[in-house]
């Protein structure tokens, strides 16, 4: 059985420091979403990761993958209130065949960003 | 362009009792999903659909959830009789498919309660 499994849960961070999340999963995959959930709102794509060292940024997020060792990181720098919310990576558990999508998600991390 | 339309937004039964939601996904999106979202947890892929065609339901409880995808644009799932563990977040999701990210458009989700 495909196991996400994401730490912290929580993250009580205050303003302009930084920090990682990280996304460890048990199976191969080349393709890992990272994607933001605001309360009681739906699910916002973040960023796509196709390949093993990929790294991508937008603003103060940074993602990147590395697919030998199964691990995924989401970095926070200089963090502002704004970013509070809850970060999920998920990975497409049929990548590499016929139909993509059957997303596996991790249990989700709760990200508070105070003065 | 608009995003994916889901209605109800809310909705409480009693148990037993059966309740139907609607998604209609981004016009010209040929994979449409059914995630099942509980609080606290990451959504988790009930249903996927390619066009009218079901790709993987695996993780439907058949005995009790039914969707069906007419024409192979709008969506209906069901649930009859609803259980109490079936309190949750129904995502609906579309993509376009074919290579490259793939990335799931996400509606706002149908909140059950079931009391």
């Amino acid at each position: 059985e495909l196991k996400v499994e994401q730490n912290p849960l929580f993250l009580s961070m205050q303003e302009g420091k930084n920090y990682t999340i990280y996304c460890n999963y048990s199976t191969t995959s080349d393709r890992l979403y990272w994607y933001r959930q605001d309360p009681g709102k739906s699910l916002e794509s973040l960023f796509v990761l196709l390949s093993n060292g990929a790294v991508k940024q937008e603003g103060r997020l940074m993602a990147s993958l590395d697919t030998k060792a199964r691990l995924s990181t989401l970095h926070i720098t200089a963090a502002v209130h704004d970013l509070s919310a809850t970060y999920f990576c998920a990975l497409d558990s049929n990548a590499g065949g016929t139909s993509y999508g059957k997303l596996t998600f991790g249990q989700g991390t709760i990200l508070t960003v105070h003065p | 362009e608009a995003g994916v339309a889901q209605s109800p937004r809310y909705k409480i039964i009693e148990k037993r009792q059966s309740v139907a939601f609607w998604c209609n996904p981004i016009s010209g999106h040929a994979t449409l999903y059914w995630y099942q979202q509980i609080l606290g947890q990451g959504p988790k892929l009930l249903i996927q659909f390619q066009n009218n065609g079901v790709v993987d339901d695996s993780q439907l409880p058949k005995d009790r959830f039914s969707a069906e995808r007419l024409k192979g644009v709008d969506s209906t799932l069901k649930i009859q009789p609803a259980k109490l563990e079936d309190s949750a977040v129904y995502l609906c999701a579309s993509s376009s498919q074919g290579t490259g990210a793939n990335v799931l458009t996400f509606g706002a989700g149908s909140r059950l309660t079931v009391l």
